[in-house]
């Protein structure tokens, strides 16, 4: 069965520091696509990220970096040098074909960040 | 660009009452999505449209829920009647593709918060 599991419900960090927010996940599919999406307090959940499963590549964007592991099936976030504008909730995702050649998508429950000042 | 557009942003109604949510996504998305998210969990799919056709409705509780989405471009979402368990956050998504093609990146709205009292 696929599954997403966000074991971390709910971080707090103090402005400035490294947070990284764990995701796991399950699937017998060898194609596949990960994303990270971030809900702030407005509601919309907004893309951050997505990886396909051929794709093992670690990825940076500014303060934001991805790690994908296969041998793990995991797909961490790390934020560097966070900011109070980062707190929100992140949700990760996984998305498949399913058996009638459709795309599948389950999201994790997600990780509320707190980000101090 | 204008982003996914819902209405209303907040609803009360008792339970066994009808509602009914509206949702516009960006113009020239084929694909339309209704998402449920209880309190502390990760969005949850209802029902996929491809233009105005159904590619997903598996997790849609068909006795109370129905979804229609006219002339491939706005869609309503209807509860009737609701009930308490109904209480959550409504979010569509359009995305430009989507039904068969995976990776897309899907672009939410704000949601209606419903509660059912």
């Amino acid at each position: 069965a696929q599954k997403v599991t966000q074991a971390q419900t709910e971080i707090s960090v103090v402005e400035k520091e490294d947070v990284t927010l764990d995701c796991v996940y399950e699937t017998r599919d060898t194609t596949y696509y990960l994303f990270w999406y971030k809900q702030p307090p407005s509601g919309e959940l907004v893309f951050l990220i997505r990886r396909n499963s051929f794709d093992e590549q670690n990825e940076i964007s500014g303060r934001y970096s991805w790690n994908f592991q296969k041998s793990t099936s995991s797909f961490n976030f790390t934020i560097t040098a966070s900011q109070v504008v980062d707190s929100a909730v992140y949700f990760c995702a996984l998305e498949w074909y399913g058996t009638n050649r459709d795309d599948k998508i389950i999201f994790g429950k997600g990780t509320r960040l707190h980000i101090l000042p | 660009e204008a982003g996914v557009a819902q209405s209303p942003r907040y609803k009360i109604i008792e339970k066994r009452q009808s509602v009914a949510f509206w949702c516009n996504p960006i113009s020239g998305h084929a694909t339309l999505y209704w998402y449920q998210q209880i309190l502390g969990q990760g969005p949850k799919l209802l029902i996929q449209f491809q233009n105005n056709g159904v590619v997903d409705d598996s997790q849609l509780p068909k006795d109370r829920f129905s979804a229609e989405r006219l002339k491939g471009v706005d869609s309503t979402l209807k509860i009737q009647p609701a009930k308490l368990e109904d209480s959550a956050v409504y979010l569509c998504a359009s995305s430009l593709e989507g039904g068969g093609l995976p990776g897309e990146k899907l672009f939410f709205g704000s949601g209606t918060q419903l509660s059912v009292l």
